[in-house]
């Protein structure tokens, strides 16, 4: 059961356009929402996370959108540049009960210069 | 700052045997995890430590074995290798479970 779902599995953009990458998500406890990026050959890193106090968090040229009614979030990275090239991971946790980190399948994204 | 140093980068097993894999961690971080990433795949929890000789089992936690030595050290042992199995283990730790965790260099694992 995939409990964190990510798409798309590959994502192609140009230098300076804006990258759209999809997770969603069916644990309601689900209370904090970290994205890692990953780049070949290196270990996962965070990125970005946010908690569903807010809709938004924004860090820079990386923006998550949080929808709870949905149980969907996006994350937006802005003027994208070849060094955004990486694996984006969304994960999902919750502070009570099972705390246990969640992750999604990864977006690889690419950004042509 | 602090570092996570794995050891080894490289493991090559036969089918059924017994192999170890050690973490270090100096950041002085109460939790510390071991994670699975296959190809194409996230990661997934085999085993996580929130403090010296505790052990909780992940998801994949079926076929491994682990061991908090000391708080810096996590070790995982994969009891019986199973053939053209291949994948990337993850060591990370954080402050405690609700904390950004932060990942080794990974070891990786083939079986012949």
């Amino acid at each position: 059961q995939q409990q964190v779902r990510q798409s798309p599995q590959s994502l192609t953009v140009w230098e300076g356009e804006t990258a759209i990458l999809n997770c969603s998500y069916e644990d309601s406890t689900f209370d904090y929402f970290p994205w890692y990026w990953q780049f070949p050959r290196e270990s996962p890193a965070l990125l970005i996370a946010i908690r569903p106090v807010s809709n938004k968090k924004e860090d820079g040229r990386f923006t998550i959108f949080f929808n709870k009614r949905e149980k969907k979030l996006s994350l937006h990275i802005t003027d994208s540049q070849p060094g955004d090239s990486a694996t984006y991971f969304c994960a999902a946790s919750a502070s009570s009960g099972s705390w246990q980190l969640i992750f999604g399948s990864g977006t690889q994204l690419t950004v042509m210069p | 700052g602090g570092i996570i140093t794995q050891t080894p980068k490289f493991l090559i097993g036969q089918e059924g045997q017994k192999l170890t894999l050690k973490c270090q961690q100096n950041f002085n971080h109460d939790t510390m995890y071991w994670y699975r990433q296959d190809s194409g795949k996230g990661l997934r929890l085999i085993y996580y430590s929130i403090t010296e000789n505790d052990l909780q089992k992940g998801d994949l936690s079926e076929g491994y074995d682990a061991s908090r030595e000391k708080k810096s050290s996590f070790s995982l042992t994969v009891t019986s290798a199973q053939k053209n199995e291949m994948a990337v283990f993850l060591c990370a730790s954080s402050i405690s479970t609700q904390d950004t965790q932060y990942f080794g260099p990974g070891t990786r694992l083939l079986v012949l």
